[in-house]
This record gives C-alpha cells, structure tokens and sequence, in this order.
C-alpha cells in the first residue's frame, strides 16, 4: 500500500528546543515536500527535493531546514522553533502527475 | 501574492443536488491543476486533476473545467453526498508536476442530508 508516515503526529514544545519530524515513503519517488497549513493561508510549501541530496526553498522557508540523505526520507528540522511556527505540517510524496500526504503533524510551540 | 485562490471559504448544499467550488489563478505558466480533498485529522487526498491543453476532465461524480482565458478553475460534484463534506483544496502546477504545488485557501463543502 502507498504510504507516506509522518512522526509525531502531534508534538507540543518550547521555544527553542530543537525538533525533527520524520517523513518516510513506500512509493521510490523522487520527489518530497513539505507543507504547513494554516486558517486562511491553505497549505504553503516550505520545502521540496527533487532527488538524494537535492532540495530547495518553497515559499515558506525561513526557520526550517532539511535534508534528503536517501531517497524514502525527508525529515524536517526546526533548529530553534518559534510560536509563529505553530502549524499543521504535511509531507508529501509526489509523481509527476499527483501527490500524496501523510497524515500530518500538529506542531504547538509554546 | 496569491497565485491560486479560491473566493469561498465555505459552501453548504443540499443532498442530491450539485456542489460547484470555484477556483482562480494569476500566474499563466501554470499547466496542471489538481483538485485535494481533506478531511478532519487526515492528509489531502488527491481527487482529480486537469492538465492545461484540456477544458474538462470527469470522473464518476466529479468534473473539472478550465477556462484558460478567464484563468478559472471548477469544480462540480454531482450529486452531493454528506460524505463530500470536506475541505476542497485547488492546486496547481508547472513544469514537473508533482514536486512544486501552490495551493488555494480551501473551501469548506457542507452537504446537509
């Protein structure tokens, strides 16, 4: 079964205290992004790889990193997390033609 | 900037009959539009997509039309069912399609029994 698993599903934290959710897919695409959503905004990208060791910006990057060592991962990682970066976060796996999300991580900064 | 909007937070109708969500873009380089739904607690999950070179795509109770000219994109669900309540997310694309989605607000759909 196609799948994309994200972890945790939900995470309450402090400000500054480093943090990484995982991201894995089952589907050997090439490509993975990351998405946050929120009220009004619908869902922004922060991240995408095109392939192993490949990634750039989205249109939201700033406070976020992320790395592409092998192709099924794609963790994202917020080094110093802020209260604006409360968010609901989606992976996503793609083809060339659709993508699939996982299931989403709520993400609460205090 | 928004690229791809979508005018109606939410939409209510009624069992049975048709739901239209609506869907604008500015940036002309786009060449793929896709259609997610989601549900509460739940990833969007992919519903149906155009690509630009069409007007309409159907499938089963769902039809996508592309007005290229007027850059507006719809949706129409026929007929409602209270299992299409959902947020409706608009998406489009350039290029290679999957990898650098840009989405709409959503819709909220209610479909009253």
């Amino acid at each position: 079964e196609a799948q994309v698993t994200q972890n945790p599903r939900y995470l309450i934290t402090v400000t500054g205290k480093k943090l990484t959710v995982t991201c894995s897919q089952n589907m050997n695409h090439e490509y993975m992004s990351w998405y946050r959503q929120d009220p009004g905004l619908g869902l922004r990208q922060i991240y995408y790889s095109m392939n192993v060791e490949v990634t750039d910006k989205g249109d939201v990057p700033e406070g976020y990193k992320v790395s592409r060592k092998e192709k099924r991962n794609f963790p994202l990682i917020l080094e110093s997390p802020s209260p604006n970066q409360t968010s609901l976060y989606f992976c996503a796996s793609s083809s060339n033609t659709e993508a699939f999300f996982g299931q989403g991580t709520r993400l609460t900064v205090v | 900037d928004q690229q791809v909007k979508q005018n109606s937070p939410s939409l209510s109708v009624q069992e049975g009959r048709i739901s239209i969500l609506n869907c604008d873009y500015t940036n002309s380089m786009f060449d793929y539009f896709l259609w997610y739904k989601k549900y509460p607690a739940e990833g969007p999950t992919f519903l149906i997509s155009i690509s630009s070179i069409k007007d309409k795509n159907e499938d089963g109770r769902f039809t996508v039309f592309l007005n290229k000219s007027a850059k507006h994109l719809s949706l129409h669900i026929v007929p409602s069912q209270p299992g299409d309540s959902a947020v409706y997310f608009c998406a489009a694309s350039w290029g290679t399609s999957g990898s650098r989605l840009t989405f709409g607000e959503g819709t909220q759909l209610t479909v009253n029994p």
